[in-house]
């Protein structure tokens, strides 16, 4: 069965600091991973996803994801975080037609 | 082009009453699969359909839970009898249904669900 972990339920940076979101996966076979953004009360954003063509993924709003399968991992990257990036974030492994989701994580950004 | 549309958006019961919630998935779209999200929990998944079939089941409560794609309309998850752990926010998404890697999923908004 496949399963996800967000490690650090809270992540707090400053504006302009490097955002990381750590994602950790099993799965029995080669996974599809996802990374979704909430912002409140609304739906599920994709950010970016890996689909095995290349172990960095670029996304949008400037987040980018590596894979790597030695680690079981595919933690969730900004270079410079800015107020707009406040969300919360989630991870995701599809082995077949429906998503497992990790608890996700909320992204503070203070000024 | 609109994504995916989810009614209402927020949604009060009784406990005893029904819910029904409403899917339309984005254009083109044929596949719709059901999300609930508890609070301090991540989207755990109810149940996949395509028009007029079920094709995966295995996350809905065997008891008061059904959801069905019709041939025309939307999707509807429907709740009987509400209890008050039926509180969470209710997503839908929605596929193409393409093989393989290309197939990702859109979400709508959600509808929130309060049992009073």
């Amino acid at each position: 069965a496949q399963s996800v972990t967000q490690l650090g339920s809270h992540v707090s940076v400053s504006e302009g600091a490097l955002v990381l979101l750590r994602c950790n996966y099993s799965s029995s076979v080669p996974p599809y991973l996802f990374w979704y953004v909430q912002y409140p009360n609304q739906g599920l954003q994709l950010l970016l996803k890996y689909t095995s063509a290349a172990t960095l993924v670029k996304g949008i709003n400037g987040f980018e994801a590596e894979f790597k399968k030695s680690e079981t991992s595919f933690h969730l990257t900004k270079p410079s975080a800015h107020m707009s990036d406040a969300a919360e974030y989630f991870c995701a492994v599809s082995e077949g037609s429906t998503l497992t989701f990790g608890k996700g994580t909320m992204l503070l950004v203070s000024p | 082009n609109a994504g995916v549309m989810q009614n209402p958006r927020h949604l009060v019961r009784r406990r005893g009453q029904e819910a029904r919630l409403r899917c339309s998935p984005m254009k083109g779209h044929s596949h719709v699969y059901w999300y609930r999200q508890l609070p301090e929990e991540g989207l755990k998944f109810m149940v996949y359909l395509q028009k007029e079939n079920i094709i995966d089941e295995s996350g809905m409560p065997k008891e008061r839970f059904s959801a069905e794609f019709p041939k025309e309309g939307p999707s509807i998850l429907r709740i009987q009898q509400v209890v008050r752990g039926d509180s969470a926010a209710y997503f839908c998404a929605s596929s193409h249904g393409l093989a393989g890697s290309t197939d990702t999923q859109y979400f709508g908004p959600g509808t929130r669900l309060t049992v009073l």
